[in-house]
């Protein structure tokens, strides 16, 4: 079953511009984690958010959490063209599987 | 610490013949999970083992798949009698425990039926 939805499916911004993406889910979760992938390449892990945080920071990334609304946003600040890649966000179902969004594509000119 | 090892990273296989997609998980990691990803899609689970032992197979087609994690030696996800549908990526993450969240990726493996 598809759990998460990124929207927008794709953003193109200059670099130095701040990249919003968002995820929407639908059943309840423990954990949503956000992943990066290029082109071509496996998944980078970014940041993990558990059920009772709101917000959280690594670096040029902030992420949230709104329990209530089921939704989740990664913000990139300060955007850099190595920046480009796609975005998806994935919930845990139970303890075995990560259930993956459709994904965010973004790209960043220089 | 080496990372999530997958080979072959590209394979082509006719229809018919036989997929063998090899996984190393991180060391000291025990529990293998198997993702497919057709193009412009996001990944799709498929099967969570540990040594040994099917814990979540409810992601795997009904024929033609199969996985295994044996005691020794990487995870192997077996497609046979492709067909040009098999076609996409297919990741492999590792994991150190059921409560560890964080699942750390193979590179793919990237198959290509003609």
């Amino acid at each position: 079953s598809q759990q998460g939805e990124e929207d927008p499916q794709a953003l193109s911004i200059q670099e130095g511009e701040n990249a919003t993406m968002n995820c929407s889910y639908k059943t309840s979760i423990n954990n949503l984690q956000w992943y990066r992938q290029n082109s071509g390449r496996g998944l980078v892990h970014l940041i993990l958010i558990r059920s009772n945080e709101r917000e959280k920071h690594s670096g040029r990334l902030r992420v949230t959490l709104d329990t209530s609304k089921k939704s989740s946003s990664l913000l990139i600040t300060a955007s850099r063209a190595a920046d480009t890649a796609s975005y998806f966000c994935a919930t845990d179902e139970d303890t075995d599987k990560l259930i993956f969004g459709t994904g965010t594509r973004l790209q960043v000119f220089p | 610490n080496a990372g999530v090892m997958q080979n072959p990273r590209h394979l082509v296989r006719r229809r018919g013949q036989e997929a063998r997609l090899r996984c190393s998980p991180m060391k000291g990691h025990s529990h293998v999970y198997w993702y497919r990803q057709l193009p412009e899609e996001g990944l799709k689970f498929m099967v969570y083992l540990q040594k040994e032992n099917i814990i979540d197979e409810s992601g795997m087609p009904k024929e033609r798949f199969s996985a295994e994690f044996p005691k020794e030696g990487p995870s192997i996800l077996r497609i046979q009698q492709v067909v040009r549908g098999d076609s996409a990526a297919y990741f492999c993450a590792s994991s150190l425990d059921s409560n560890s969240y964080e699942q750390y990726f193979g590179p793919g493996t990237r198959l290509t039926v003609t």
